[in-house]
């Protein structure tokens, strides 16, 4: 069945970037999504990349995709301390009954 | 735009009531709103799929007479727990998709509720 794996963990420096792995087994997959959950809130849409582009960028967010590899990653440059959250990956095959599937999130913790 | 609201955002109730969470979309209409269940430190696990004015499309393993699902008009859909138990405390969190919010490649969450059945 469909998978996406994140690692759990990852800490930083303010001011450092930070990079966020993610793969996934759905060579289906047409859309990839980044979602950002602080404390106690719901997520919140950072960005998404469509599978045939390699690369996006954002402000301070770039998202690099190997579909090859099934492999997606979210690099913050100049992170700050209100990066802080738990970063989730997600996978959908798009359309009108593409669902989302969640990896288990990566929390990030920005240290001054 | 694409803002979801939820309310409550905070619920206790004793076990055996039921309680209602109510999903909305502010500034757009929402074709299909999605429930999910998200386990403390775990990710989100998809409950169901409403599709306004048809009948929820659940996942497996997802009761459908426990949890209700009502997505009456484009703003508004409400999932109702019923007979709750101790078990069925979690974060629930709504997220809705629309033509005018990004069409079928996003979906907008809401902020959560999190229902504690003592």
């Amino acid at each position: 069945g469909e998978d996406v794996e994140q690692s759990l963990f990852l800490s930083v420096r303010e001011g450092d970037s930070s990079v966020i792995n993610c793969t996934y087994t759905d060579s289906s997959s047409t859309y990839l999504y980044w979602y950002k959950q602080e404390p106690g809130a719901g997520l919140q849409l950072l960005t998404y990349i469509f599978s045939n582009m390699d690369m996006k960028q954002d402000q301070r967010l770039t998202v690099l995709l190997n579909k090859k590899d099934k492999h997606l990653s979210l690099r913050i440059a100049d992170t700050q301390t209100g990066d802080s959250a738990i970063y989730f990956c997600a996978e959908s095959t798009g359309g009108s009954q593409g669902n989302l599937i969640f990896g288990k999130g990566t929390k990030l913790s920005v240290k001054p | 735009g694409a803002v979801v609201s939820q309310h409550p955002s905070w619920v206790i109730c004793k076990s055996g009531t039921s309680v209602k969470i109510e999903c909305r979309s502010l500034d757009f209409q929402a074709t299909t709103m999605f429930w999910y269940r998200q386990f403390p430190k775990q990710s989100l696990m998809l409950m169901a799929t409403s599709n306004e004015g048809s009948k929820a499309t659940y996942e497996q393993g997802v009761e459908k007479d426990k949890f209700l699902i009502n997505h009456a008009s484009l703003t508004l859909s409400t999932l109702t727990v019923t007979s709750a138990h101790p078990e069925d405390s979690s974060f629930y969190i709504c997220s809705a998709r629309g033509p005018q919010a990004g069409g079928p490649y996003e979906q907008y969450f809401g902020p959560g509720t999190r229902l504690t059945v003592t």
